[in-house]
C-alpha cells in the first residue's frame, strides 16, 4: 500500500530559528516528491517539486532534499518567520495508467513564535 | 496566470438541498482534480479529469457528481449530501502529459468550505 508518513506530527519553534521536516514513504513507481505548505482552510501551495534524479532543491528559505534509495526526504526551513506557521505536507506522486496520482502525507504542523 | 479559483468559498447546504462547486483554469491544464479534505486530515482524491473525460473516481458516493463542461472548468454537483460530507474541498489542476517532467505542478485552489446541515 503506498503511505507517505511525517514526522514530527507538531513542532513549536522561536521565531528566527531553523527547522527541518521529515517524510518516508513507500509509493511505488515513485514519479516525484513535493512539499507544500498549507494554511488553515486554504488550498495547498507547492514549495518544491523534485524527481528521483534531484537530491536538492530550494525555494527561498526552504530546501527540500530526497534520497531516492532510502525513500526519504525533508524539509528545511531556514530563519524561520511568523508567516511560515501553517501545516507543511509532503506528497509523492505516483503513476496509475498515465495519470499521476498524488499521495499525501498527513503533515506537519508547524508553529512559529515570536 | 497561475490561479485556480474555486466557488463560492463557503457552502452552507441542507441535506435535502441540490448545489454545485465551481472551479476554473486558464492555464491550459488538461488535468483536473477533486480533493475532500477534513479537518486536520490530509486531502483525498474523489475524481480526475483528463482531456474533459473522466479518468478517475475514486469510489466517491453517487451523491457526488462531476462535470468537466470544458478544459477550464470543472465542477461537483452535490445532491442529498450527509453532515459527514461536511468538508474542505478542494479543486487542484495538472498538465497531462508532462506529469513526470521535473517541473510540472499541480495547482490547487484557496477550496470550498462545505458545511451540511
Amino acid at each position: 500500500k503506498n503511505q507517505v508518513e511525517q514526522s514530527p506530527q507538531s513542532l513549536i519553534i522561536l521565531e528566527g530559528k531553523n527547522c527541518t521536516l521529515q517524510c518516508n514513504y513507500t509509493v511505488s513507481p515513485f514519479s516525484n516528491l513535493r512539499w507544500y505548505k498549507q494554511d488553515t482552510g486554504r488550498g495547498p501551495v507547492s514549495l518544491t517539486i523534485m524527481t528521483f534524479s534531484e537530491n536538492t532543491k530550494s525555494n527561498g528559505r526552504y530546501t527540500a532534499t530526497l534520497d531516492a534509495d532510502t525513500k526519504q526526504s525533508s524539509l528545511h526551513i531556514t530563519a524561520s518567520q511568523l508567516s511560515d506557521s501553517a501545516s507543511y505536507i509532503c506528497v509523492v506522486g505516483g503513476s496509475n495508467f498515465g495519470n499521476e496520482k498524488l499521495t499525501f502525507g498527513t503533515g506537519t504542523r508547524l508553529t512559529i513564535i515570536p | 496566470d497561475t490561479e485556480v479559483t474555486q466557488t463560492p468559498k463557503h457552502l452552507v447546504m441542507g441535506m435535502t438541498n441540490k448545489k454545485s462547486l465551481k472551479c476554473e483554469q486558464h492555464m491550459g491544464h488538461r488535468a483536473m482534480y477533486w480533493y475532500k479534505q477534513k479537518a486536520k486530515k490530509p486531502p483525498e482524491l474523489m475524481f480526475v479529469y483528463s482531456y474533459e473525460k473522466l479518468s478517475i473516481n475514486e469510489s466517491v458516493p453517487s451523491r457526488f457528481s462531476p462535470e468537466c463542461p470544458n478544459s477550464s472548468l470543472l465542477n461537483l454537483h452535490l445532491h442529498a449530501l450527509q453532515p459527514e460530507d461536511s468538508a474542505l474541498y478542494l479543486c487542484a489542476s495538472s498538465q497531462v502529459g508532462i506529469l513526470r517532467g521535473p517541473n510540472t505542478e499541480a495547482f490547487f485552489g484557496q477550496g470550498t468550505r462545505l458545511t451540511v446541515v
